[in-house]
């Protein structure tokens, strides 16, 4: 089945302890993004993959790092996390460049900071 | 960059009635416009989009509308049913760009 899994789906931590998200796709997808959601907000893109080693800010990347070493994984780094990146994260794939291609999301994970 | 306004916040119909909800964007190259679903618990799955040579797309119960000259395209959902419930966005890239930038959402409640 075609499908984008992220871990953990929930997670609660405190201020300042690294966490990772893990994102990975089954679909051979060469575009990879992560959005938070908030209330109000919408979906606000953090970082996007164009390929593997290939990675560029979004709109809201600070406190977050990425990287792409295969082409099926792209996970979120939060070195020192904040409460202010408490969130709902969602991973996202498609086949090209955003433009005219389907992304398809992740379940996505929530994240409490305290 | 691209910025995306959705309106409204929350909407409440009765079931069998038609939802709208419409969406203004600012950046006049933008060129595609999807729509996603959002329903409890999951990740968005997209439902209809358009580009901008068209004016209009229907697909069973959903339409999407577009007025390039306003910048602004709507989602239009006729005989609303239950399931219709959830969290819609909207949004907009331009051409061969690489980010797509979302509206805030509008949760629609469908009342039985």
């Amino acid at each position: 089945e075609a499908q984008v899994t992220q871990n953990p789906r929930y997670l609660i931590t405190v201020t300042g302890k690294k966490l990772t998200v893990t994102c990975s796709q089954n679909m051979n997808h060469e575009y990879m993004s992560w959005y938070r959601q908030d209330p109000g907000l919408g979906l606000r893109q953090i970082y996007y993959s164009m390929n593997v080693e290939v990675t560029d800010k979004g709109d809201v990347p600070e406190g977050y790092k990425v990287s792409r070493k295969e082409k099926r994984n792209f996970p979120l780094i939060l070195e020192s996390p904040s409460p202010n990146q408490t969130s709902l994260y969602f991973c996202a794939s498609s086949l090209a460049p955003a433009w005219g291609e389907t992304q398809y999301f992740g379940p996505g994970t929530r994240l409490l900071v305290l | 960059g691209e910025n995306v306004e959705q309106h409204p916040s929350t909407l409440s119909v009765q079931e069998g009635d038609s939802a709208v909800i419409k969406c203004t964007y600012s950046d006049s190259a933008s060129n595609y416009f999807p729509w996603y679903k959002q329903e409890l618990g999951k990740g968005p799955q997209l439902i209809i989009d358009i580009r901008s040579n068209v004016g209009e797309k229907k697909d069973q119960r959903i339409a999407v509308t577009l007025n390039k000259t306003a910048k602004h395209f709507s989602l239009h959902i006729t005989e609303t049913q239950p399931e219709d419930s959830a969290v819609y966005f909207c949004a907009a890239i331009r051409a061969a760009g690489n980010k797509l930038t979302f509206g805030g959402g509008t949760r629609v409640l469908v009342k039985p």
